[in-house]
Order: structure tokens, then sequence, then C-alpha cells
């Protein structure tokens, strides 16, 4: 299995909705991360777990929350969000932190805020 | 500000010809360099990637020349296919941390 599996893979809530993005690997990756992209822009990325320990929030609001239950899942979860939220969720993962291999990107979860 | 400038943002070229993406760094401190490829409603995919320590490395129709005197490296897909019509981002890597600061993209489309 040479893939990130994201889901679902379009997903509209309410300002007051509580929703959760789920991303899984079965590649023995330890590193994972959630970017955000907009249209035409590159991806922003918003956090790293490495050994499923949180190791980089890149100042993310509070009102999205990650959780990396084991090696192999990594969620997102959704409260309050803005129409502003509204972009492309990526999940990736690394053979190792270092990632010298690069990223292996999902196909992302369209997020589309009300 | 952004850590690794790519030019240009958009790119028409026709089928058969060769399509050419520059990207430029300021930190010396990078060591990684890929290339992905994105098509619309999809994740990134690695393409290719390069070490500073080599000058070129080729991986079929793609290549990747790397200037590091000049802290520039671009990327070549020859015989372009309108396959091949994508956003194409370059992005680098510290040798500490595992963040990588992408280029803008550049949208290319491949003309029959």
């Amino acid at each position: 299995d040479t893939e990130v599996t994201q889901t679902p893979k379009h997903l509209v809530m309410g300002m007051t909705n509580k929703k959760s993005l789920k991303c899984e690997q079965h590649m023995g990756h330890r590193a994972m991360y959630w970017y955000k992209q907009k249209a035409k822009k590159p991806p922003e990325l918003m956090f790293v777990y490495s050994y499923e320990k949180l190791s980089i929030n890149e100042s993310v609001p509070s009102r999205f929350s990650p959780e990396c239950p084991n090696s192999s899942l990594l969620n997102l979860h959704l409260h309050a969000l803005q129409p502003e939220d509204s972009a492309l969720y990526l999940c990736a993962s690394s053979l190792t932190p270092a990632a010298n291999y690069g990223y292996t990107f999902g196909s992302g979860t369209r997020l589309t805020v009300v | 500000q952004q850590q690794v400038k790519q030019s240009p943002q958009s790119l028409i070229v026709q089928k058969g010809g060769i399509s050419i993406i520059n990207c430029a760094y300021e930190n010396t401190a990078f060591d990684y360099f890929p290339w992905y490829q994105q098509f619309p409603g999809k994740g990134p995919a690695l393409l290719i990637a390069i070490r500073p320590d080599v000058s070129e490395k080729k991986e079929g129709r793609f290549t990747i020349s790397f200037n590091k005197s000049a802290k520039q490296f671009s990327l070549h897909i020859m015989d372009s296919q309108p396959g091949d019509s994508a956003t194409y981002f370059c992005a680098a890597r510290k040798g500490t941390g595992n963040q990588f600061y992408f280029g803008t993209g550049t949208s290319l489309t491949v003309i029959p």
C-alpha cells in the first residue's frame, strides 16, 4: 500500500457544526502532516506529527484540533469554522520526520463552510 | 517572506516542446529540493527531487538542473504532452527540521 487515504473527499458544514477529517496510511511512515491549500496557492503547513507526537503547530486557530490516535491514523477535528476556512485540506506522510524522500500526499478533503 | 521564489506563474507550451520552470532560494541551509505535480482536485505528487551535491538529475522526460552557487534550480519537461498539464510546485527543505517551503506554483498548459 503506497497511498495516503483521506475521507471524506468533500464536506459541507455550517459554522456551528462539528466535523472531523480522517487520514490513514499503511506505509509505516512515522511523520504525518496537515496542510491547507487555497485555490491556485501552494499548500500551507498546519500541523506536524512525529512519532505520534505533535511537533509543529503553525499558529493554527483553536477551531482546528489535530489528533494522532496511532502511527497510521491522523484526524483533524473542526468546530465553529468560518467561511474563509473553506479550502482543500491535505494530509501527507513521510517515512521519517526528516522527510529525506519527500512527502506522500493524499487527494485531500474539499471543505466548504457555509 | 517567500523562502522559495518560483516563475513563471503560468506557462503555455505546444505539444512536443520543452517546458521550463525556475525556482530560486536564499537559505543555504536548504538541502533537499523536490518538485511536485498537482492535477485539479488531487493532492500534490512527488515528481522528482535533487540534493545539492549533484547538478542534474533526470528521470524519463523530467530533468532537474541545480546551480548551487546561484541558488537556483529548474525543472525541464522534454517532449511536453497534454497529460503534463498541471500545476507544478518546487519546494525546499532545511537540513534541520521537517518543514518544506513551497514555491508559489506554475500552471502548465500543453496545447495539442
